[in-house]
């Protein structure tokens, strides 16, 4: 069965940087496109970022574009966000989504990885 | 990338039908045929409830169903049941091959 598990999450201060990872099983993971979306406290879904089946393209969301990063290793079945220059308002749960075959809608989502940007 | 607009709250009681809006651009709503809807209880992970409009995933009930028309997409849930008490989201490929979600619509069942 598909299992997308985030890791990484946890209590940053204002400026600094985070890695969050997250792992994948139960599916080709260098077949599909992987996403990030966020959520925070009390509040909607936000989309983050996406990185193509073969590392080859990445978007992101205007809130995130220039201070994230999002890659993968294929050969780990991992993909990674890395987040720099942190802000309070960046504080959310993380999730991690496969992207279905066509690559229109997310169809499997891990549990989500918690950070909080805090002084 | 301006967020999808669905309204906040909607509610019915067990067994009737509510349907819930969401409204984007030519950009995205109107460009595609790729709107989805996701269901989230409280403090879980959202599932895919609907995608391409109007499939449903296997394991989803009928009673879930997807339109489009324009630039408004629609998710209605017919014979409502205390389960379906939920946060609903739509979400939207778009023109920049990136996402947009809804703001997120609560259903309550009375």
């Amino acid at each position: 069965q598909v299992q997308l598990v985030e890791s990484g999450g946890g209590v940053v201060q204002p400026g600094r940087s985070l890695r969050l990872s997250c792992a994948a099983s139960g599916f080709t993971f260098s077949s599909y496109d992987v996403h990030w979306v966020r959520q925070a406290p009390g509040k909607g879904l936000e989309w983050v970022a996406v990185i193509l089946f073969d590392g080859s393209n990445k978007y992101y969301g205007d809130s995130v574009k220039g201070r994230f990063t999002i890659s993968r290793d294929n050969s780990k079945n991992t993909m990674f966000l890395q987040m720099n220059s942190l802000r309070a308002e960046d504080s959310a749960v993380y999730f991690c989504a496969k992207a279905s075959a066509s690559g229109a809608y997310f169809d499997y989502w891990g549990q989500g990885s918690l950070v909080t940007v805090s002084s | 990338q301006s967020a999808l607009t669905q309204p906040a709250s909607v509610s019915g009681s067990p067994g009737q039908s509510v349907t819930i809006s969401c409204t984007g651009t030519s950009s995205d709503i109107g460009g595609y045929n790729y709107v989805s809807w996701y269901q989230q209880h409280s403090d879980k992970a959202p599932k895919l409830m609907i995608y391409d409009v109007s499939f449903r995933p296997s394991g989803i009930s009928n009673r879930f169903s997807g339109s489009k028309s324009g630039n408004t997409a629609s998710l209605t849930i017919s014979g409502l049941q205390a389960e379906d008490e939920a946060d609903y989201y739509c979400s939207s490929y778009t023109s920049s091959s990136t996402r947009v979600f809804g703001g997120g619509t609560k259903l309550t069942v009375l």
